[in-house]
């Protein structure tokens, strides 16, 4: 399984715009990349997948680079309702011990005004 | 999107006896749910992966006499804790999957479980 690897927290200021970036130099070939976020005691909520280029959604976009080594979260404009913890997971097909997903220590973001 | 529940929400329980929990896919069905554990500050830690109609597997080092899973349909799957101890007590999660077998599935996560074991 792809380990991956975090900032373990960072600030923001409300409005700014946040990059978290994680680093997943073991990715497989089959391996999609997906960042979770999650508050205080709820279950973690999906937030954006891709594979490989640039992927946007309404709340995030999510960079990867060619090699696929890393990523990248971008969070436009932050509010204060974004402070949580943001997991960045690799994991393959459904296949096997590969559909695991595995769980980093995830980067603790905190937007203050 | 998919819902995932869990029941209950919260739970305390005394030390010696037995919690179970319960994870329902809400509105699909789920060939294969997983069970969390988070304890405060910490990341998730997979415990074990249970498929419907057939026996989990367990991560190293979760007890699997203890922490029984029970698939028995493709929207329900319970975690009972035996014998809870308080150093059971954690945040419990589970997660559900759509399986189709060489695809990449989503999957979707219940809101957990506070188990507080007196």
């Amino acid at each position: 399984l792809a380990k991956t690897t975090q900032p373990i927290s960072m600030d923001s200021y409300e409005g700014q715009e946040v990059n978290i970036t994680c680093s997943h130099n073991n990715i497989a070939t089959n391996d999609y990349i997906t960042w979770y976020q999650q508050f205080p005691s709820q279950g973690p909520r999906f937030i954006i997948q891709g594979y490989k280029t640039k992927v946007t959604n309404e709340v995030a976009s999510l960079f990867i680079p060619a090699d696929r080594k890393s990523s990248t979260l971008s969070l436009p404009r932050v509010s204060l309702s974004d402070t949580a913890v943001y997991y960045c997971l690799v994991g393959g097909l459904n296949t096997g011990t590969a559909s695991k997903l595995t769980f980093g220590t995830g980067t603790r973001l905190q937007v203050t005004l | 999107g998919a819902v995932v529940s869990q029941h209950p929400s919260r739970v305390i329980c005394k030390s010696g006896t037995s919690v179970k929990i319960e994870c329902r896919s809400l509105d699909f069905q789920a060939t294969t749910m997983f069970w969390y554990r988070q304890f405060p500050k910490q990341s998730l830690m997979l415990m074990a992966t249970s498929n419907e109609g057939s026996k989990a597997t367990y991560e190293q080092g979760v007890e699997k006499d203890k922490f029984l899973i029970n698939h028995a349909s493709l929207t329900l799957s319970t975690l009972t804790v035996t014998s809870a101890h308080p150093e059971d007590s954690s945040f419990y999660i589970c997660s559900a999957r759509v399986g189709e077998a060489g695809k990449y599935n989503e999957q979707f996560f219940g809101p957990g479980t506070r188990l507080t074991v007196l």
